[in-house]
């Protein structure tokens, strides 16, 4: 089956630095990948649509010059979150789709846990 | 956005008793997927139904939809421990996005 390795799968960085978070699509090629976000005992939050080879789509709320994405190739996509503040501790989780068409189900990393000191 | 909602938002079951959780939404979909989340992972697929569908099964799995009410249900048969997980249900409405639900946490007592 198709499968999404995300990695680092948790990440505990200091307070202004940055922290990347890559997606990779590891037997399937992924021109779109989606890029959530987690609290707890909550439900996922859509940040941004990471295309190949052009700009991501944000979400309404979502600061791009915070959530920096970049979809390189048609295996990888990365989010880097810049300046990190403790508000932005969550759980950081990739998707993308293995078929074209919408009738096709996510197929999800197992996600990154970011806690910012 | 967020667009399901689901009930109940916990269960808990006695390993062998069946498991059912509704979701609700709000607009016109395309189809109606339901995932799992083991604590602290990514979501597994279960099951997507089309709008044209109204039940679907896959092992101990059924789900309904039931497009004029905006609803649908997830019916989990002969619960084993290892059903213990967070169900997530989510809409796609035609522009390749998800939206998901809050979520049902399901405990299965041995």
């Amino acid at each position: 089956g198709a499968v999404v390795s995300q990695h680092p799968s948790r990440v505990i960085c200091k307070s202004g630095t940055s922290v990347k978070i890559e997606c990779r699509s590891l037997d399937f090629q992924a021109t779109t990948m989606f890029w959530y976000r987690q609290f707890p005992k909550q439900s996922l939050m859509l940040m941004a649509t990471s295309n190949e080879g052009s700009k991501a789509t944000y979400e309404q709320g979502v600061e791009k010059d915070k959530f920096l994405i970049n979809h390189a190739s048609l295996t990888l996509s990365t989010l880097t979150v810049t300046s990190a503040h403790p508000e932005d501790s969550s759980f950081y989780i990739c998707s993308a789709r293995s078929q074209q068409g919408n009738n096709s189900p996510l197929h999800f990393g197992n996600g990154t846990r970011l806690t910012v000191t | 956005s967020q667009q399901g909602e689901e009930d109940p938002q916990a269960l808990s079951i006695q390993e062998g008793e069946n498991a059912t959780m509704n979701c609700s939404y709000k607009t016109s979909i395309n189809n109606l997927q339901w995932y799992r989340q083991n604590s602290g992972r990514g979501l597994v697929h279960l099951i997507l139904i089309r709008s044209n569908e109204r039940e679907k099964h896959s092992g101990r799995l059924r789900v309904t939809l039931d497009t004029s009410k905006k609803s649908s249900s997830l019916l989990i048969t002969a619960s084993r421990a290892a059903d213990t997980a967070s169900y997530f249900c989510a809409t796609d409405a035609n522009d390749y996005k998800l939206s998901f639900g809050a979520g049902t946490t399901v405990t299965v007592r041995a």
